[in-house]
């Protein structure tokens, strides 16, 4: 089936500091991928997402590209601010309507 | 304008007792869904409804049971609850693309069983 694991948390980092967080999938076919993020109290939002193989996307400062050859789409921020504390979902959708979530992964910034 | 509300944003309830979630979502999106995110922020599809009709249905005690009496609302009506449905439950949208789509989601309604 499909499934998505990502790096478990939680996560503290200073300002500044550069963040990854790992997620890979096992999927048949070609999944769309996609990051989503829940900020305290609130729902979910989408993040970026990328369609295909070598996609990559961006948003606010997030990028993570779609690596077929190792089932990847790792999450990247080079300078984090104390906004971007929240909790990170990784997730795929292998176009029957389901997204199936990574468990989350926490990520904490301190000033 | 809110994209996709849920109310009540609260429910504290007693075991047994039965309640309804409702959602709306203003987007013209043909695609509505029930999640259940647990205490450890873990999230799993319960039900999908494509134009009114149920085209997703996971592995979900029959004590609970959408309604979706138009592309724009999809209720969520649970039984007898238990302990164990204390969650948050959140309500998205989309617009169907086969796995293109993104996913709008409400605010969540935190259910907490006494």
């Amino acid at each position: 089936g499909n499934s998505v694991t990502q790096m478990e948390g939680p996560v503290t980092l200073s300002e500044e500091a550069f963040l990854t967080i790992n997620c890979t999938y096992t999927a048949t076919g070609y999944p769309s991928l996609f990051w989503y993020v829940q900020y305290p109290g609130e729902g979910l939002q989408l993040l970026l997402k990328a369609t295909k193989a070598d996609d990559k996307g961006s948003n606010k400062g997030f990028e993570a590209t779609y690596r077929k050859e190792t089932t990847s789409f790792h999450l990247e921020k080079g300078s984090v601010q104390v906004s971007d504390s929240a909790v990170y979902f990784c997730a795929l959708s292998p176009g029957d309507y389901k997204l199936s979530f990574g468990a989350g992964t926490t990520v904490t910034v301190r000033a | 304008d809110t994209a996709v509300s849920q109310t009540p944003k609260y429910l504290v309830t007693q075991m047994g007792n039965d309640k309804s979630i409702k959602c709306e979502q203003n987007l013209g999106h043909d695609t509505m869904y029930w999640y259940k995110q647990d205490s450890k922020k873990f999230l799993k599809i319960m039900f999908s409804y494509n134009n009114k009709e149920l085209i997703i249905n996971e592995t979900v005690p029959n004590r609970f049971s959408p309604k979706s009496p138009d592309k724009a609302h999809l209720n969520l009506h649970i039984n007898s609850l238990e302990l164990g449905d204390s969650a948050v439950y959140f309500c998205a949208s989309s617009q169907a693309r086969r796995g293109l789509e993104t996913q709008y989601f409400g605010p969540g309604t935190r259910l907490l069983v006494l």
